[in-house]
């Protein structure tokens, strides 16, 4: 059973970047099953999607998000990461990674538990 | 950006009762519609995909249905584990993947 658990600080300051890293189990992140995302959710709020990766050479970020966002692969960690800059308090939220099928449905499969950062000085 | 527009965002309900979650989106996307549950401080959870497909595990009191702007998730009969907040997301256009906005489900 795939499994995905994120880590990462808890809390960033303003203006900094906002490092977080998913760490897969239980499956191979060069699956050909599977790509890979990073989704948020606000206190209290719905659901965002941030950046997705494939095979490590495609990307593909919220047009929202991307000026600020990075997503890469570690493939020998089997792990992957995301990186956002020049964070606020907006960008406070609880971070999952996930695992997104590889067909026209793009489903978020597998969710890790979830992090929650927090943007403040 | 596709938008997704869920309503009610809100309903209380009883055990026992038929619930019904509707999910429009801003321009037609055939059945590329999934539905996730998501309870307190958990990650959502798949439901339905494809508008209508029953993911492996979930109890058939579930079902999905439409196609091209306007979606439905019914629960013929709520039962306590229910009661949590349904998103609907679409995947015809995968950049952005967009979710709406939550339907949470009260108890009466």
């Amino acid at each position: 059973q795939l499994q995905l658990q994120e880590s990462g600080p808890g809390l960033v300051k303003p203006s900094e970047t906002l490092s977080l890293t998913c760490t897969v189990s239980g499956g191979s992140i060069r699956s050909t099953t599977y790509y890979w995302g990073w989704i948020r959710q606000p206190p209290g709020k719905g659901l965002e999607w941030i950046a997705s990766i494939y095979f490590s050479a495609s990307t593909y970020y919220n047009p929202s998000l991307k000026s600020r966002v990075t997503i890469s692969e570690d493939t020998s960690k089997n792990q992957f990461s995301l990186k956002l800059s020049s964070v606020t308090a907006a960008d406070t939220a609880m971070y999952y990674c996930a695992s997104v099928s590889l067909d026209v449905y793009h489903l978020f499969d597998h969710w890790g538990q979830g992090t929650l950062v927090t943007v403040s000085s | 950006d596709i938008q997704m527009t869920q309503s009610p965002s809100s309903l209380s309900a009883s055990v026992g009762d038929r619930v019904t979650i509707t999910c429009r989106a801003s321009q037609s996307i055939n059945n590329y519609l999934n539905w996730y549950q998501q309870k307190p401080g958990k990650a959502p959870k798949v439901l339905i995909y494809a508008a209508s497909s029953l993911r492996s595990g979930v109890p058939s009191r579930f079902r999905g249905s439409g196609s091209g702007t306007d979606f439905t998730l019914t629960i013929s009969s709520l039962q306590p584990e229910d009661f949590a907040t349904y998103y609907c997301q679409q995947s015809y256009n995968t950049s952005p993947l967009t979710f709406g906005g939550g339907t949470k489900v009260e108890i009466k």
